[in-house]
Order: C-alpha cells, then sequence, then structure tokens
C-alpha cells in the first residue's frame, strides 16, 4: 500500500464551482503535510502547507484530520487557472517527503 | 531567482546504455531528493542527501542505480545498464531543512528519460 492515497480523478468542474480533494495517509507518524500543484510535464511546486488548526489561503482552504489520517483541499470560486493536478505530501521528521500520485483538476468556461 | 537545474532536460538512449543525470540545487540548501515520476507510480522518493551524506536511498534499485553528492553544487544520478522500465521523468528537488524551516521542497524542471 503507497503511504498516500489520492483519488486520481479527473474531477471536471464550470467555473465558479466550489471542488474539494481528500488524501489519506498510512501512517500514523507522519507529522507534516503539504499540497503541491503540478501542471502538465511541468515540476511540482508547493501551493500551500496543511496545519493543525487548519489554514486558508485565498480561495484554497487545507485541513488535517489526524484522527482519521488524511487531509483536505477545498478550492472555491475555481478559475480556468486552477486546472492541474494536485498532489498531497506528507513529510517524516522535515526530511523524508511522500508524494500522492495527484487528484487531476478541470476547470471548464 | 534562485532554482534547481537538472541536465539533460531529454535523453533517449537504447537498452544496456549508462544514464547520468545531474543536479545543481538551490545554493545554501542542505538537503536533495531525487524522485521519478510515472503515470502509473506518481512520484516515488528515489533518495536523498542531507549535508551530502546518504540518508535513504531504500527506494532505488540498488543493482542499477546508484545516486552521489560529490561536492554540495552537484547531486547525480546513474543507471548502468539502463532498461525500458526505467523511462521516466526524473525530478531533483532540494530543500532547506531541520529546525524552523518549512522543508518547502523546491524541483528542478525534470529530466525526461525515454529507454529503447
Amino acid at each position: 500500500r503507497k503511504e498516500v492515497e489520492q483519488d486520481p480523478g479527473p474531477f471536471n468542474v464550470p467555473e465558479g464551482a466550489t471542488v474539494a480533494f481528500n488524501c489519506t495517509y498510512s501512517n500514523s507518524a507522519s507529522q507534516s503535510f503539504f499540497w503541491y500543484r503540478q501542471d502538465c510535464r511541468k515540476e511540482p511546486k508547493l501551493l500551500m502547507s496543511v496545519y493543525s488548526s487548519g489554514n486558508e489561503d485565498g480561495r484554497f482552504t487545507a485541513q488535517l484530520n489526524r484522527a482519521s489520517q488524511y487531509i483536505s483541499l477545498l478550492i472555491r470560486d475555481s478559475k480556468l487557472s486552477d486546472s492541474a493536478t494536485y498532489l498531497c505530501v506528507w513529510g517524516v521528521n522535515f526530511n523524508k517527503f511522500y508524494f500522492g500520485s495527484g487528484t487531476k483538476l478541470n476547470v471548464k468556461p | 531567482d534562485a532554482r534547481v537545474t537538472q541536465t539533460p532536460r531529454h535523453k533517449v538512449t537504447e537498452m544496456g546504455q549508462e544514464v547520468t543525470m545531474r543536479c545543481q540545487p538551490i545554493l545554501g540548501h542542505n538537503t536533495v531528493f531525487w524522485y521519478r515520476q510515472t503515470m502509473m507510480q506518481g512520484l516515488e522518493l528515489l533518495a536523498y542527501f542531507r549535508n551530502r551524506a546518504p540518508l535513504d536511498d531504500s527506494g532505488m534499485p540498488k543493482d542499477r542505480f546508484s545516486a552521489e553528492m560529490p561536492d554540495a553544487t552537484l547531486a547525480t544520478l546513474k543507471i548502468q545498464p539502463s532498461e525500458p522500465r526505467d523511462s521516466a521523468v526524473y525530478f531533483c528537488a532540494s530543500a532547506q531543512t531541520g529546525g524552523a524551516n518549512t522543508g518547502e521542497l523546491f524541483f528542478g524542471e525534470g529530466s525526461r528519460l525515454t529507454v529503447l
């Protein structure tokens, strides 16, 4: 079993929609969590860290549920430019980082 | 802008040939990672170094893959001999880890390898 599991999608949503992705992790010792964004044929880039209390950055909200071992990403008011693959990441001791396979999002006009 | 530099960007080779990929991490970063990305497996961690010391290469096929960091400005990933199943995009990433650092990984643009 992979350390991090994600629904590969694709999620096809209209502009302006709200969309949410979940990601489950298997190791209860996981210490840090992140969401990365990867555009087609490009490298992954950090979207946001995920804090225990939840955090928000503009239209993006990240949540962590340690009891159920999942993290989530909520995107409000989707834009065409949000179309990408979203990768969840968990890290151990800020030294070793495991990536999920990614969830593909297509935002349609 | 500081960035991670990888070479080559693209490589097509024949089965059995040696392939060497190079990475220049961001100056001042103490941790370097090698990842491999395929459609089937996603991003797999192959190996990583901290302060040039190899910490974990358990994700790497030992019989044909080797990773080294001869100095702070260069990390290498070598495949010998290469096989068609090694076809993938190989990413190098660097980060400043430890202490209060966020652990953000900065990725290079990747080396797209095709083994025929």
